[in-house]
């Protein structure tokens, strides 16, 4: 069964540094998210991408965010100059529909250390 | 603003018994989602329902939605040990011209005792 795939699994980093969260999505799939887990918190959405740019974004997903689709098959998040209140687990996710409408299947997951 | 919250928050059980999760949301919703998520790792998808159906099953999993009370439920038949994780409602964040986020709640975690 296709899947979600992330790399890397895990990632330490300085505070300041900047990281960049790769992600393969469903090959089918035409819309993408990032979502993000402080640890034991709730799941909270970033944004969403479709046709290459940026269709909804939260509050979170400020100016030390950015996404990017380089090529046909990669999904990538970037933070910029990391801070420690950016550690969490990070998920992509990818659906064939908009709209939450359908399921979004979601990868393994980044584990981020800021230190 | 639109929430999934999830009761109770931690539920502990006997191999074989059945666990039931709760689900409580906010606003209008074109459909809920069910995930699992085991320790420290991924979101496993379990099953969709949308705002016209009432009740959907998928294996052990039974789900029910009450849109008229805001809520969902999910029963686990028969547990296992294997279903130790927690679990997670989100719902489809509904408004005028479409919104693509889900907005999750806290979880339920569920220990299945051997």
């Amino acid at each position: 069964e296709p899947e979600v795939t992330q790399t890397p699994s895990h990632q330490v980093t300085q505070m300041g540094q900047e990281v960049i969260l790769r992600c393969v999505p469903i090959s089918n799939h035409l819309y993408f998210y990032w979502y993000r887990q402080i640890l034991g918190q709730k799941v909270e959405f970033l944004v969403s991408f479709y046709n290459n740019e940026i269709s909804e974004k939260s509050e979170i997903f400020d100016d030390q965010f950015s996404v990017e689709r380089p090529d046909g098959s990669n999904f990538t998040l970037k933070i910029r100059s990391t801070k420690l209140e950016d550690s969490a687990m990070y998920f992509c996710a990818s659906s064939e529909a908009p709209y939450a409408r359908e399921t979004q299947y979601f990868g393994p997951g980044t584990r981020l250390l800021v230190l | 603003s639109q929430q999934g919250e999830e009761d109770p928050q931690a539920l502990s059980i006997q191999e074989g018994e059945n666990a039931t999760m709760n689900c409580s949301y906010k606003t209008s919703i074109n459909n809920l989602q069910w995930y699992r998520q085991n320790s420290g790792r991924g979101l496993v998808h379990l099953i969709l329902i949308r705002s016209n159906e009432r009740e959907k099953h998928s294996g052990r999993l039974r789900v029910t939605l009450d849109t008229s009370k805001k809520s969902s439920s999910l029963l686990i038949t028969a547990s296992r040990a294997a279903d130790t994780a927690s679990y997670f409602c989100a719902t489809d964040a509904w408004t005028q011209g479409g919104s693509e986020k889900l907005v999750f709640g806290k979880g339920t975690k569920l220990t299945v005792n051997p």
